[in-house]
């Protein structure tokens, strides 16, 4: 089947201008994951889903970002007034809420690369 | 506070040969660890897992070592392919699934 969606895949955004990074997960994975990609470095957690739960935010980097997840499918990344640090890829990532990994990662998507000038 | 760490920004192996990819980390608290995989402009592919309960996994030419007691992880692979080329992270969690610690990655080229 499908795998992660995410759009648009490029966004170039003047300093100040709000935008908005759509991912749809792989069908029937109730948990979702938002992550940030910096140049150079590892991806670093935003935040989670459980259905339309959002259970951890504890990664988001300010109180401009937003993220939410209405019906449980669909998730959208928001970001108010962007600076130039928000400059990055944005990963969404969908598994089973199992335990066992071997059968269940995360699967991401190709990510949103974000410059904002 | 970087928990996860890949002290090798870049390796080069020739085609046939073992490449040996590192990992430390300091959260003694971690009980999973991953390896995923990532190509230009796509996302992390995962590779493979291994628990804290084991100290070896092996999946085809991809084999992962853990250490617990000197919080390090390797990942083998042998023999090494061309389409091996690509950047790999390494990543742990614990308690809070999916929620994974990356480190920075290591670059992977292999040559004929």
């Amino acid at each position: 089947g499908a795998g992660v969606s995410q759009s648009p895949r490029y966004k170039v955004a003047k300093r100040g201008q709000d935008v908005a990074l759509r991912c749809d997960p792989i069908s029937g994975h109730v948990s979702l994951f938002w992550y940030q990609q910096a140049l150079g470095q590892g991806p670093e957690f935003l935040t989670y889903f459980q259905n339309e739960a959002q259970l951890d935010k504890s990664g988001l980097p300010s109180d401009r970002f937003f993220a939410e997840r209405p019906e449980g499918s669909v998730s959208t990344l928001k970001i108010q007034r962007t600076q130039q640090e928000d400059s990055a890829v944005y990963l969404c990532a969908s598994s089973s809420p199992v335990k066992d990994i071997s059968s269940s990662p995360l699967h991401f998507g190709n990510g949103t690369r974000l410059t904002v000038t | 506070d970087q928990q996860v760490k890949q002290n090798s920004p870049s390796l080069s192996v020739q085609e046939g040969r073992i490449s040996i990819l590192n990992c430390d980390y300091t959260n003694s608290m971690f009980d999973y660890f991953l390896w995923y995989k990532k190509y230009p402009a796509e996302g992390p592919t995962f590779l493979i897992s291994i628990s804290s309960i084991k100290d070896k996994n092996e999946d085809g030419r991809f084999t992962v070592f853990l250490n617990k007691s000197a919080k390090h992880l390797s990942l083998h692979i042998v023999p090494s392919q061309p389409g091996d080329s690509a950047v790999y992270f390494c990543a742990a969690s614990y308690g809070s699934w999916g929620k994974f610690q990356f480190g920075a990655g290591t670059q992977v080229v292999v040559t004929p």
